[in-house]
Order: C-alpha cells, then structure tokens, then sequence
C-alpha cells in the first residue's frame, strides 16, 4: 500500500480566512513533505519534516505553517493568503530522507484564494 | 545551479506509436533519478534509476540511466490514450536531504 490521502480535496478562502489542509500515511514512512504546484509547472518543494522534525523550508512565508503532530499527520496552516497562493498543494512521503527512496505523493489539495 | 531538462516539452502522437521522453541533469553529487507520470492530480511513481545501464521495465514502459552523459529516458511502446498525461523528471543529490530537482515534465498527448 503507497497510499497518501490528503483533505480537503478543493478549498475556497478569502484573503482573511484561516484554514488548515491535512495529509496521512500509514506506511511507516518518516519523511513527509509540502510541494506547491502552479498550473503547467512542475512541484516546487515548500517543506520537509524528518523524524517529526522541520529539516527544510525553502524560504516560504509565514502565511504558511507546516505542522507535523506525529508520523504519519502533516498538517499546513494557512492564514492571510493572497490569491497568487492559488494552486495544487501536493504533500509527499518517503522512508527515510537520508537515503533515497521513492516519494510517494497524495491527490493534492486544490486551494483558491479570493 | 543543479538543473534539470526535459525534452520535448510536448509531444502528440497517435495510437500504437512508440515514443522516447528524455531528461538530462547537472547536479552534483547525484544519488538517483526518478520518473513519474501525472494526470489531473497527484504524479504517480514510475521508476527510480540510480545505476548506469540497468533499464527498469514495467509492462509497456521502461527507463535507462546514462550517468557518465547525465540523462535518462524514458520509452513508451504502443502508446494509448491513457499514456496521455504529464511526464515529471526529477532527480536527488546527496546534499539536500530528500529534495527532488523536477524538471518541466514533458506533456504527451495520444490520440485515437
């Protein structure tokens, strides 16, 4: 099983609003993962947690706020978004990030911001 | 500035074609090359190649790495509408724990 759910599937905000998009795995996995991607662009990585641990963020604004409650949740907060944050947020899952291994990505969250 | 290029950026073909997608890389202190295929949503895994020569095979598919020239490619024989999809390269270093180096994908539409 190489499955990783992530809800909601669409989500509408306006620039004020606060939500928050939420990814599982139940592979063991202990590398988990935020891309953003614009259409007919590839994924740009925004975050990765390793062992439950911030290990990279790729300079992204504090509008967002990744979360990571325990291995298999990842959870990313999003406050005061502007509509260019408009996208498919994908998350990811790996083994391990030390050694390469295959990531495994969900449907993706499609966000648009008003 | 590891990179990494993928041609052609489209490509239609019809039914029963055979067609080549290929990738090429500058990255330092390169760990593997990975392929995947993406629809509407999420890019789902095809291969991960981290040894020269060695082609990985599934059903129609299969891919080769080329590390003293730095690319891959990626063959698909008798093509179907469901091969239709955007085709994502990417590729990991030893460096950046975990990051993958995508490039532009190829878009490949099959026509009946």
């Amino acid at each position: 099983d190489t499955e990783v759910t992530q809800t909601p599937k669409h989500l509408v905000m306006g620039m004020t609003n606060k939500k928050s998009l939420k990814c599982e795995q139940h592979m063991g996995h202990r590398a988990m993962y935020w891309y953003k991607q614009k259409a007919k662009k590839p994924p740009e990585l925004m975050f990765v947690y390793s062992y439950e641990k911030l290990s990279i963020n790729e300079s992204v604004p504090s509008r967002f706020s990744p979360e990571c409650p325990n291995s298999s949740l990842l959870n990313l907060h999003l406050h005061a978004l502007q509509p260019e944050d408009s996208a498919l947020y994908l998350c990811a899952s790996s083994q391990r990030t030390e050694y390469q291994e295959t990531q495994y990505f969900g449907p993706g969250t499609r966000l648009l911001v008003l | 500035e590891d990179k990494v290029v993928q041609s052609p950026l489209s490509l239609v073909v019809h039914e029963g074609d055979t067609v080549t997608l290929n990738c090429s890389y500058e990255v330092t202190n390169f760990r593997s090359l990975l392929w995947y295929k993406q629809e509407k949503k999420a890019p789902t895994f095809l291969f991960m190649l981290t040894s020269s020569g060695i082609e990985k095979k599934s059903g129609r598919l299969s891919s080769i790495l080329d590390k003293k020239e730095l690319f891959s490619i990626l063959n698909i024989t008798a093509t179907q509408t469901g091969d239709s999809a955007v085709y994502l390269c990417a590729v990991a270093n030893y460096n950046q724990g975990g990051k993958l180096i995508f490039g532009q994908g190829t878009e490949l539409s099959v026509k009946p």
